[in-house]
């Protein structure tokens, strides 16, 4: 079975710049998440999905950071415009809901603005 | 303010000999605690989990024990082997929500042939 699949792997971009970042859960899971991780604070998780709807996005830092999910197989999440502090590995996860709390982590993506 | 503790940055163990991480919480609504491996360049995998109403979980190699009075964790690897060399995060969830997963920032596991 295909794990979460994020694209793109890498990503540079200059400051002012709008970025998008692509997730593919596993099938047939229910939940979806996205969290940000860096030296400072670790893993943070910023906003997570249920069935397709946004459930809790407190985590989001701004307005400039956005997340859709438009059906249950692609999720983005967005920055507009992006900032130097933006710099972090972005990870997607999936999980199904009626089987616990166990997440399943994309590979990331490691998000650099110069 | 860290709801889920790691205080040791790092470990290195022998092949062979025993790793023991430790994992420290404040908030007594944690209910549900997790352990996840991370590789470079990858995404954190799961490992292990244990509910607060056990004091022990063991999958092979690895236990965790729980001791909710002293709100501590411990994972518990033997033998160890070259292979386990990552990231260990501990994670805690509380309220039933698949939502409340708290992170610890991580020790970094190296075990020496």
């Amino acid at each position: 079975d295909a794990g979460v699949i994020q694209s793109p792997r890498h990503e540079v971009t200059e400051m002012g710049q709008e970025v998008t970042l692509r997730c593919k859960p596993i099938s047939g899971h229910d939940y979806l998440f996205w969290y940000r991780q860096t030296m400072m604070r670790g893993l943070e998780l910023l906003i997570y999905f249920n069935n397709n709807v946004p459930i809790d996005d407190s985590g989001m830092p701004e307005d400039r950071f956005s997340a859709k999910m438009p059906n249950a197989s692609f999720s983005t999440l967005k920055i507009q415009p992006s900032e130097p502090r933006d710099s972090a590995v972005y990870f997607c996860a999936s999980s199904l809901g009626a089987s616990g709390y166990e997440q399943y982590f994309g590979p990331g993506t490691r998000l650099t603005v110069t | 303010d860290q709801q889920v503790k790691q205080n040791s940055p790092s470990l290195s163990v022998q092949e062979g000999r025993i790793s023991i991480l430790n994992c420290d919480y404040t908030n007594s609504m944690f209910d549900y605690f997790l352990w996840y491996k991370k590789y470079p360049a990858e995404g954190p995998t799961f490992l292990i989990s244990i509910s607060s109403i056990k004091d022990k979980n063991e999958d092979g190699r690895f236990t965790v024990f729980l001791n909710k009075s002293a709100k501590h964790l411990s994972l518990h690897i033997v033998p160890s082997q070259p292979g386990d060399s990552a990231v260990y995060f501990c994670a805690a969830n509380y309220g039933g929500s698949q939502g409340n997963l708290i992170f610890g920032k991580g020790t970094k596991l190296s075990v020496k042939p």
